[in-house]
């Protein structure tokens, strides 16, 4: 069965410190991987999305890594933000339809 | 930047009524796709169209749903006789095209409450 855990569920940091939230994935075809960002109340706003042969990839203080023997994804955040609390969802892409597999969340606090 | 967009926002029907939710794609994007979110759960897919047919469906996409592109802008879910396990969060998205590396962008939901 198709399936996306990540972790921590949830986590709480202070401004202007770094994190990394985890991703496993069992998703068959793979196709690519994506993270979101879920503010409260509105909907999922991509991020990165890296296919097989990608290992890492940036989106200014995002940076998501890929590691696809292992099916494990991170997504490095540097220098937080207030406007960063936010769920952020790993996403898995499958098969030729490119049918997205979401994870749970990792729901992200980050405190003055 | 260009937006999808989903109206109501909020909607709440009596059990066994029907159920329009509204979307507007980005203008120049041809999948489009819906995804429900029961509270406190992960987003699931539910189906995808393009060139007036639909692609994939999941299982939870039974008999009871359907989706229609009524003219050039609108892209619409339509649930025949709603249950009250269908309350969720239904969001619509939109993709430029059929590429493993485009992004699907999303609308920020309509909120259905099934009482």
């Amino acid at each position: 069965k198709n399936q996306v855990e990540q972790s921590p569920q949830s986590l709480i940091i202070l401004e202007g410190k770094n994190c990394t939230l985890q991703c496993n994935y069992t998703v068959s075809p793979f196709s690519n991987l994506r993270w979101y960002k879920q503010d409260t109340g509105r909907g999922p706003v991509s991020l990165t999305i890296m296919t097989f042969s990608e290992n890492t990839k940036s989106n200014g203080r995002y940076t998501a890594t890929l590691d696809a023997d292992t099916k494990q994804s991170s997504l490095h955040i540097t220098a937080s933000q207030l406007s960063d609390s936010a769920s952020y969802i790993c996403v898995v892409s499958a098969g030729a339809t490119n049918k997205l597999i979401f994870g749970t969340g990792t729901l992200l606090a980050v405190q003055p | 930047e260009p937006e999808v967009t989903q109206t109501p926002s909020h909607q709440v029907t009596q059990m066994g009524q029907e159920v329009i939710l509204r979307c507007v794609p980005i203008s120049n994007h041809l999948y489009f796709y819906w995804y429900r979110q029961i509270l406190g759960q992960k987003v699931e897919f539910l189906v995808s169209f393009y060139n007036n047919e639909i692609s994939e469906k999941s299982e939870i996409f039974d008999d009871q749903f359907s989706v229609e592109r009524p003219d050039g802008s609108n892209f619409t879910l339509k649930i025949r006789s709603t249950k009250l396990e269908d309350s969720a969060m239904y969001f619509c998205a939109s993709s430029v095209l059929f590429l493993s590396n485009q992004p699907q962008h999303f609308g920020d939901g309509t909120r259905l409450s099934i009482l």
